[in-house]
């Protein structure tokens, strides 16, 4: 069965450094997003992206924090210059149309 | 700002009892509505989904839907130990297909 993968499943960094998830969404979906969840708390929409481009995103997503379909399998999320609120989990998902189907997760150490 | 409640639990039933989970929203314009479940540390796996007002069964699991009252229920049946986790409801809201999730309940089911 189909399943969305991300890399790296844990990324411990230094606040001020920049990190780069990546996610491969379902092949033969078009619309992908990125997910966080701070531990303890609820699971937060920050993007959606579709046709190249960003559908939507969060108040969250910032200046600080980029995404990018570098080809046609990678959907990246990048964060420039990370800070120590940062530290979570970070969930790609991607769908046909309706349903989301959600990667395993990039833990998000931020030092 | 639209919101979803749930209660936090933990909800504890007995191995084979029913296990009722409940969901209330607050955008009237909600169009979709997903049931996720997360084990500790992993990410949301879907159960189900539903869109029109009723029942709607697929195998243990019944999603019940009122726009009216904008209420959104999971009813495991028969439960079992392995169905331990942490639902999470979650709407889709007006023409996007971002996500806003409750913060999820808590089922702990023992033998």
């Amino acid at each position: 069965e189909p399943e969305v993968t991300q890399t790296p499943s844990h990324q411990v960094t230094q606040m001020g450094q920049e990190v780069i998830l990546r996610c491969v969404p379902i092949s033969n979906h078009l619309y992908f997003y990125w997910y966080r969840q701070i531990l303890g708390q609820k699971v937060e929409f920050l993007v959606s992206f579709y046709n190249n481009e960003i559908s939507e995103k969060s108040e969250i997503f910032d200046d600080q924090f980029s995404v990018e379909r570098p080809d046609g399998s990678n959907f990246t999320l990048k964060i420039r210059s990370t800070k120590l609120e940062d530290s979570a989990m970070y969930f790609c998902a991607s769908s046909d149309v309706e349903t989301q189907y959600f990667g395993p997760g990039t833990r998000l150490l931020v030092l | 700002q639209k919101e979803v409640e749930q209660n936090s639990g933990p909800l504890s039933v007995p191995e084979g009892a029913i296990a009722s989970l409940n969901c209330t929203y607050s955008d009237r314009g909600s169009q979709s509505f997903f049931w996720y479940r997360q084990y500790s540390g992993k990410s949301p796996e879907l159960i189900m989904s539903i869109y029109s007002n009723g029942d709607k069964e697929d195998g243990r699991f019944t999603a019940q839907l009122n726009k009216a009252s904008q209420y959104v229920s999971l009813l495991i049946r028969d439960s079992q130990p392995s169905d331990s986790a942490t639902y999470l409801c979650a709407v889709r809201s007006g023409g996007y297909n971002k996500l806003i999730f409750g913060a999820g309940t808590r089922l702990a089911v023992h033998p």
